[in-house]
C-alpha cells in the first residue's frame, strides 16, 4: 500500500462544511480509481480517471461529489456540503491499465459531525 | 448489473484448521476476478487475479481457483497472521471499475 499516498488519513468535518482528499498514484500509474467503503458495507466504485479526464464517474453522486486529476499533482476527490451520511472511508486505487490488479492506498477516513 | 457475494461473512478457525472461502459471482464478460486482503484500518493488499475457468494461483497457505460462476480461496493450515478481511471482486471485459464482495472476515485461533 505504500506506493499509493492518500493523505489526509483521518479528516473531522462539520455539516456543509467542504472535504477535499488527496490521492497520489503509484509511480508510473496513469489510471486512479476511487471507491467508498460504508461503514459494514463493501467497496463501491465512485471514478475513473487518468491525466486531466474522467473516464466513468457512474458511481459518483449526482450532486456534491467532483473528482479531478491534473497534469501536475495529485488526484483530488472533492465532497461540498459534507451531511453525516457522507461520513466513510475513501480509497484510492492506481493501475498502469490492462488487467492487473490495483494497487490500493491506506485511505482516508472522514467523520462528519 | 455485475454482483459478488462472499460467503461466510465472518470464519472463525483454530490455528492449522483448513478451510476455504467462497466469491459466488454474475458478470456481463468476465475480465479477471481479483482477490484481495483487508487488515483493519488498511487498504486492500492485492493477492490474485485469475482470469479463466480452470485457473488456480497459490501464495504462501492460499490458493485461489475459479469456475464459472464462483471463485474459492483455500487456506492450509491457517496461522493467526492469517486474520483479515477476504475480498473478492470481478472486473468485466466493457468496464473500468472492479465489483466487490461483502467480504469475508477471518479470524484464525492460537
Amino acid at each position: 500500500n505504500a506506493g499509493v499516498m492518500q493523505n489526509p488519513r483521518h479528516l473531522v468535518r462539520r455539516r456543509g462544511q467542504e472535504a477535499r482528499l488527496r490521492c497520489s498514484p503509484m509511480k508510473g500509474h496513469s489510471h486512479v480509481y476511487w471507491y467508498r467503503q460504508l461503514p459494514e458495507e463493501g467497496l463501491k466504485f465512485m471514478v475513473y480517471l487518468q491525466k486531466e479526464n474522467i473516464i466513468d464517474e457512474s458511481g459518483m453522486p449526482k450532486e456534491r461529489f467532483s473528482a479531478e486529476f491534473p497534469k501536475e499533482g495529485p488526484s483530488i476527490l472533492r465532497i461540498q456540503q459534507v451531511v453525516r451520511g457522507d461520513s466513510a472511508a475513501y480509497f484510492c486505487a492506481s493501475s498502469s491499465g490492462g488487467d492487473r490488479g490495483y494497487t490500493f492506498g491506506s485511505g482516508t477516513r472522514l467523520t462528519v459531525v | 448489473e455485475d454482483q459478488v457475494t462472499q460467503s461466510p461473512e465472518a470464519l472463525r478457525l483454530q490455528e492449522g484448521e483448513s478451510s476455504s472461502l467462497n466469491c459466488s459471482y454474475t458478470v456481463s464478460g468476465l475480465r479477471g476476478l481479483f482477490w484481495y486482503r483487508q487488515d483493519p484500518g488498511k487498504g486492500p493488499e492485492f493477492l490474485f487475479t485469475l482470469y479463466s475457468a480452470g485457473e488456480e494461483k497459490e501464495k504462501e497457505r492460499l490458493k485461489a481457483t475459479l469456475t464459472k460462476k464462483e471463485s474459492f480461496l483455500h487456506i492450509t493450515a491457517p496461522k493467526p497472521e492469517d486474520s483479515a478481511t477476504y475480498l473478492c471482486a470481478v472486473q468485466a471485459r466493457a468496464g473500468n471499475m472492479l465489483t466487490f464482495g461483502g467480504g469475508t472476515r477471518l479470524m484464525v485461533k492460537p
